[in-house]
């Protein structure tokens, strides 16, 4: 199947400092990839969408100058968590879909674990 | 609105059988998925449904009722390594995928 990777998989910062978080389809072209917030025992929330060369779309409730996402290629979607919080401590997924029919299933990178202190 | 149900945790014995069971609302249905998801790990992908019946993988096997808004995923000679949670998501109209929150499944020796 598809390769999707992410990165870092750990990440542990001090509160007011900023985070990237790259996500990247490793031998496919993702026109299109997802971010994800996942708390404990809680089910994946999706943040935004995230479309090669335009702005991402931002669910309802998502603060965009908080996190931000920038899709500068076909392969690569950064997530930056701008001044964090340590309720911003979560694990987030970032996904790509290989197509957009709806049989397309997606792929996960490995998800990053990021604690605020 | 959009809502996908799942219980929340089941227990099963090593080599048994087990179904975890998810129904579904979504705006328009572009099929359901199951996905299997180990602890700190990010989610698998298990199967996929999107006509009625039953598709069959191995171990897994995945049920679809449309008419009913209702699948279940079907666990065989259970395995320790099948402690996981396992989340059922429906693709709607658009086909976004819509999560549930996840069934936790804990295998007892």
């Amino acid at each position: 199947g598809a390769v999707v990777s992410q990165h870092p998989s750990r990440v542990i910062c001090k509160s007011g400092t900023s985070v990237k978080i790259e996500c990247r389809s490793l031998d496919f072209q993702a026109t299109t990839m997802f971010w994800y917030r996942q708390f404990p025992k809680k089910s994946l929330m999706l943040m935004a969408t995230s479309n090669e060369g335009s702005k991402a779309t931002y669910e309802q409730g998502v603060e965009k100058d908080k996190f931000l996402i920038n899709h500068a290629s076909l392969t690569l979607s950064t997530l930056t968590v701008t001044s964090a919080h340590p309720e911003d401590s979560s694990f987030y997924i970032c996904s790509a879909r290989t197509g957009t029919k709806g049989d397309t299933e997606a792929f996960f990178g490995q998800g990053t674990r990021l604690t605020v202190v | 609105g959009q809502n996908i149900d799942q219980p929340t945790e089941m227990t099963a014995t090593e080599g048994a059988i087990v179904q975890i069971n998810c129904t579904y609302q979504t705006s328009g249905f572009n099929g359901l998925f199951w996905y299997q998801q180990h602890a700190g790990e990010a989610p698998t992908f298990l199967s996929y449904n999107v006509l009625d019946g039953l598709e069959e993988k191995g171990r897994f096997s995945s049920f679809l009722s449309r008419s009913k808004g209702y699948s279940y995923l079907l666990l065989k000679e259970l395995q320790m390594k099948d402690s996981a949670s396992y989340l059922c998501a429906g693709a709607d109209s658009n086909y976004q995928l819509i999560w549930g929150a996840g069934t936790k499944l804990i295998i007892k020796p």
